[in-house]
């Protein structure tokens, strides 16, 4: 029982490359966020999505595209890199989005880009 | 705008207690969430408190006065491990969660 698994753990990128950071889960939640994590700064959300075939923005959704073709994976795309987009990028789910529920995280995904 | 404000830096000594501040402007409560996160790693889940008053988890006790906008962690009998960053998260209205840029949390032996 996996969890939350986010590949790659680690990736370098050139300005304006593109990639894609996968989110799999196998906890059968419904909903799935990607937030990114910079220092001095709390977690932003970038795109999130309740259910599969379904993705909404966040807070900072800009130069991001997501895709929930399958309930348990949750694509994060940057179609041209951007040195602001150095970040520590974590997956995360929750069975639905009332109060008491509780987020598992990925183990993040660190990305450079120069 | 929608705010969380808690210390950027704490330490403390091995075996004591230590008590880290939390407090919120949002538009709406659905509940206030701590999660601890050692460097390198990704957040885990703490506590959760949507009534007012303390719940108490082992070591780790958590205070919520929603009047106030205001939250505290305390931990006690603290040890080495618990050095790390301890975030603080409101779900607002729209269930959204708020996130505070987090406490990092410094042990000396």
């Amino acid at each position: 029982n996996a969890g939350v698994t986010q590949t790659p753990k680690f990736r370098v990128l050139k300005t304006g490359q593109s990639m894609t950071l996968l989110c799999a889960q196998d906890m059968n939640h419904e909903y799935m966020y990607w937030y990114r994590q910079d220092p001095g700064m709390g977690l932003r959300l970038i795109h999130y999505s309740v259910g599969e075939g379904t993705t909404a923005k966040g807070e900072v959704p800009d130069g991001y595209n997501v895709s929930r073709l399958k309930k348990q994976n949750f694509l994060l795309g940057l179609e041209s890199a951007a040195p602001s987009q150095t970040s520590v990028y974590f997956c995360a789910t929750t069975p639905k989005a009332s109060g008491a529920n509780v987020l598992t995280f990925g183990a993040g995904s660190r990305l450079t880009v120069l | 705008g929608q705010n969380i404000d808690q210390p950027t830096e704490m330490t403390a000594t091995e075996g004591a207690i230590v008590q880290i501040n939390c407090t919120y402007q949002t538009s709406g409560f659905n509940g206030l969430f701590w999660y601890q996160q050692h460097a390198g790693e990704a957040p885990t889940f703490l506590s959760y408190n949507v009534l007012d008053g303390l719940e108490e988890k082992g070591r780790f006790s958590s205070f919520l006065s929603r009047s106030k906008g205001y939250s505290y962690l305390l931990l006690k009998e603290l040890q080495m491990k618990d050095s790390a960053s301890y975030l603080c998260a409101v779900m607002d209205s729209n269930y959204q969660l708020i996130w505070g840029a987090g406490t990092k949390l410094i042990i000396k032996p």
